[in-house]
């Protein structure tokens, strides 16, 4: 069964202060792995794809990276305005065009 | 451009009525998908169309969810005979085509079952 799993739940940084999210996932074959941004009462947002291990990309302050278990968000000098939910979501070989998506990591960026 | 648009924005039901809830995806876009989010889960896959094929239904909880997408655009999902559990909110996402994960979603329907 496709699996994934972000850590750490819940984050809270002071402004400035660079950290990672984790997402680590088990699928019998990856298609890709996303990575979105929620905000309260929206819909999520894209932000990235991956396809495959050892690829990078990056985004303004964020920086995702993917290695064959796992995939981090980095965040670099974070700003208020990044505070969100981010999600981690995998598309298996055999899913199909379906997603399946962590529970998120909820960060806080204090100013 | 418009993004996906869903309505209504919030719908309150008493257990055993039906709910339709609504979704315009982004034009252009030929894949739909629904997703249920409950509070401190992640987004739950329900169903997905693609074009004229027949849709994924894969992630439907129980027979009394059921959806349909007319004309290859709007899309109506259906709860019959609500539970309590069925209490979340349900995401509309749309995609250019087949097998894209990058998906652009809606604003949700938060769903509430007395």
């Amino acid at each position: 069964e496709d699996q994934v799993t972000q850590s750490p739940e819940a984050l809270r940084l002071q402004e400035g202060e660079s950290s990672s999210l984790n997402c680590s996932y088990t699928v019998s074959g990856l298609r890709g792995l996303f990575w979105y941004r929620q905000d309260p009462g929206k819909g999520p947002e894209f932000l990235f794809t991956l396809y495959s291990a050892g690829e990078e990309k990056e985004k303004e302050r964020l920086k995702a990276t993917l290695t064959k278990k796992e995939s981090f968000l980095h965040i670099t000098a974070p700003k208020p305005e990044d505070s969100a939910t981010y999600l981690c979501a995998v598309q298996p070989l055999d899913s199909g065009s379906r997603l399946t998506f962590g529970e998120g990591t909820q960060l806080t960026v204090n100013p | 451009g418009a993004g996906v648009s869903q309505s209504p924005s919030n719908k309150v039901t008493e257990k055993g009525k039906d709910v339709e809830l609504r979704c315009d995806p982004i034009s252009g876009h030929t894949a739909l998908y629904w997703y249920r989010q409950s509070l401190g889960q992640g987004l739950e896959f329900l169903i997905y169309f693609q074009g004229n094929s027949a849709p994924d239904k894969s992630g439907l909880p129980s027979d009394r969810f059921s959806a349909e997408r007319t004309g290859g655009s709007v899309s109506t999902l259906t709860i019959q005979r609500t539970q309590q559990e069925d209490s979340a909110v349900y995401l509309c996402a749309s995609s250019l085509g087949a097998g894209s994960g990058e998906q652009f979603f809606g604003p949700g329907t938060r769903l509430t079952v007395l």
